[in-house]
């Protein structure tokens, strides 16, 4: 059964200072992994997808890296409105999402 | 384009009642799901249509959960007798296509609670 374990469960962060997040995974024929952010009350927003390990993208002040084992989503210089839940999905071989139970975020001014 | 439209928006129901959700795709979408998300977890997939065939359901509890997905567009979730472990966010989503790399748009839920 494909698993997927985010650390850390919350994480608070003054504005401007850098941190990652971490996505583990245990996967049979790893398709694509993906990054969602949720805020409250709402669905999760599509942020990246990433498909082979050493691919990186980026998107304001988020990246995301992909290693063999394990995703990481960097934010860099975090502003308030970074403060949300972002969940890690992993897409495998049936392409069917298993989501991760998400690390919440929050930036404080 | 307009995204996924959910209703009811929230709902609570006293335990062994019946209830349903509904859920309008955006347009041209062929795949819809159906998520559970309990508070603190993430999305866990309950079904999954193409068209208006059902491509994966192995984890909805077929004892009480029901769904449906006519022509191919709006889709209802049905919960009948519901349990108190039933008080989640329940996600519709769809897609363009079912495949590789294919993003899903999320509606905004249904939290229902059951008392």
């Amino acid at each position: 059964e494909d698993q997927v374990t985010q650390s850390p469960e919350a994480l608070r962060l003054q504005e401007g200072e850098s941190s990652s997040l971490n996505c583990s995974y245990t996967v049979s024929g790893l398709r694509g992994l993906f990054w969602y952010r949720q805020d409250p009350g709402k669905g999760p927003e599509f942020l990246f997808t990433l498909y082979s390990a050493g691919e990186e993208k980026e998107k304001e002040r988020l990246k995301a890296t992909l290693t063999k084992k394990e995703s990481f989503l960097h934010i860099t210089a975090p502003k308030p409105e970074d403060s949300a839940t972002y969940l890690c999905a992993v897409q495998a071989g049936d392409y069917k999402l298993s989501f991760g139970a998400g690390t919440t975020v929050t930036v404080r001014a | 384009e307009a995204g996924v439209a959910q209703s009811p928006r929230y709902k609570i129901i006293e335990k062994r009642q019946s209830v349903a959700f509904w859920c309008n795709p955006i347009s041209g979408h062929a795949t819809l799901y159906w998520y559970q998300q309990i508070l603190g977890q993430g999305p866990k997939l309950l079904i999954q249509f193409q068209n208006n065939g059902v491509v994966d359901d192995s984890q909805l509890p077929k004892d009480r959960f029901s769904a449906e997905r006519l022509k191919g567009v709006d889709s209802t979730l049905k919960i009948q007798p519901a349990k108190l472990e039933d008080s989640a966010v329940y996600l519709c989503a769809s897609s363009r296509n079912r495949g590789l790399g294919e993003k899903l748009f999320f509606g905004s839920g249904t939290q229902l609670s059951v008392l």
